[in-house]
């Protein structure tokens, strides 16, 4: 079992440009869900999805989509990137959205 | 608007040293309450609390809840280096989602 995996692992962009975050898990996991972590701050919930073809917002959704075509699949899309966006970012899953949630590595993203 | 609040925010200990970190939370349909580690990457899973007064242990580590007042506590007994982390606590409700408060970042010194 690799459990969450996240690609990639660090990332920097220019102001404006768009990119997606890769995430899988291959533990048949229903809930899945990003958040970013920025010092001091703790995780904060960008989207989160309940199964495949349900999506639905955070705390803080705005320049972020999300779409889960497969129950393994949940990949996060910055439309135009922001030096706000400067975060490293986890992605999550679980069994249900009430369950303990298994962590990804982490994706450390720059934005100039 | 949903608030967890972590003290202290940061604690420096010694080895063999007991700590105990709080989490209190403002929370609309709680469901449950969780404690995390997380070291240099991601964080891991501690414990789950979803009832007042029980409490759950692992090893050195205990963690109880009191959903009267709404807070949790972690206990650490006999700190060790390899104990020194971020503790996140997140709270859960009948939406589906966690929120997390800022963490206690923990340093143990041999």
């Amino acid at each position: 079992n690799a459990g969450v995996t996240q690609t990639p692992k660090f990332q920097v962009l220019k102001t404006g440009q768009s990119m997606t975050l890769q995430c899988a898990q291959d533990m048949n996991h229903e809930y899945m869900s990003w958040y970013r972590q920025d010092p001091g701050m703790g995780l904060r919930l960008i989207h989160y999805s309940v199964g495949a073809g349900i999506t639905d917002q955070g705390e803080v959704p705005n320049g972020y989509n999300v779409s889960r075509s497969t129950t393994e699949d949940f990949p996060l899309r910055l439309l135009s990137a922001a030096p706000s966006q400067t975060s490293v970012y986890f992605c999550a899953s679980s069994i249900s959205g009430h369950n303990e949630q298994f962590f990804g590595p982490g994706t450390r993203l720059t934005v100039l | 608007e949903d608030k967890v609040v972590q003290s202290p925010l940061s604690l420096v200990v010694h080895e063999g040293d007991t700590v105990t970190l709080n989490c209190s939370y403002e929370v609309t349909n709680f469901r449950s309450l969780l404690w995390y580690k997380q070291e240099k990457k991601a964080p891991t899973f501690l414990f789950m609390l979803t009832s007042s007064g029980i409490e759950k242990k692992s090893g050195r580590l205990s963690s109880i809840l009191d959903k009267k007042e709404l807070f949790s506590i972690l206990n650490i007994t006999a700190t060790q280096t390899g104990d020194s982390a971020i503790y996140l606590c997140a709270v859960g409700n009948y939406g589906q989602n966690f929120v997390f408060g800022p963490g206690t970042r923990l340093s143990v010194l041999p």
